[in-house]
């Protein structure tokens, strides 16, 4: 089992739509995790955390449930420059400087 | 603030042959982190310095791949020698650790990475 298993996808959705995606780990003793963002062809770039009481940035809603072992990204009112692959990150413990990632999401919204 | 440099961005080889990258992270960043991105994957972690000490090569293919950041700033990383497996992408990442216990949530900055296509 990988340690960060994401829905690869592809989603298409029109614009203004609102879209989420999941992601699991299955390491319980992950201590932070995160939301990054890889347009195609360019390097991964940090979205957003994702703390234990929920947070949103924007037309971004992150959750995280520790119970569950589970990390969800929401996107409210998506834009044609959301189009990208979203990778679901956790920080193991292991040294607490390891990022571990899940093989992404991949997202295109349409006109 | 320049970003996390990497060269060359694009390296095409032969199979057998050597091949080095070269990464400047994040001027003032003490850690720096190699990853490989297989075509359709996350990026996956190789090896992991903090200054000039590399503390997590565990994922390092020790065999052909070798790394090394002398004076704690620039690294370079190598193959030799190279195998058709090894095409992918290969990122440099550096952020600053200023505290283990502290710092949960420090970002990593990638840098754009140099596409590797053995033949």
């Amino acid at each position: 089992r990988k340690e960060v298993e994401q829905d690869p996808g592809p989603f298409n959705v029109p614009e203004g739509a609102t879209v989420a995606f999941n992601c699991t780990y299955s390491n319980s003793a992950s201590q932070s995790f995160f939301w990054y963002r890889q347009d195609c062809r360019k390097e991964p770039k940090l979205l957003m955390s994702v703390y234990s009481s929920g947070n949103e940035d924007g037309r971004f809603t992150a959750q995280l449930n520790r119970a569950s072992q589970y990390i969800s990204l929401l996107i409210r009112d998506s834009k044609l420059s959301d189009s990208a692959t979203y990778l679901c990150v956790v920080k193991t413990p292991q040294g607490a400087q390891k990022l571990v990632f899940g093989q992404g999401t991949r997202l295109t919204i349409n006109p | 603030e320049a970003g996390v440099v990497q060269s060359p961005r694009y390296k095409i080889i032969e199979k057998k042959q050597p091949v080095a990258f070269w990464c400047n992270p994040i001027s003032g960043h003490n850690t720096l982190y190699w990853y490989r991105q297989n075509l359709g994957q996350g990026p996956e972690l190789l090896i992991r310095y903090e200054n000039e000490e590399a503390v997590d090569d565990s994922q390092l293919p020790k065999d052909r791949f070798s790394a090394e950041r002398l004076k704690g700033v620039d690294s370079t990383l190598k193959i030799q020698p190279a195998e058709l497996g090894d095409s992918a992408v290969y990122l440099c990442a550096s952020s600053l650790v200023e505290d283990r216990v502290q710092v949960v949530y420090n970002e990593q900055f990638f840098g754009p990475g140099t596409r590797l296509t053995v033949l």
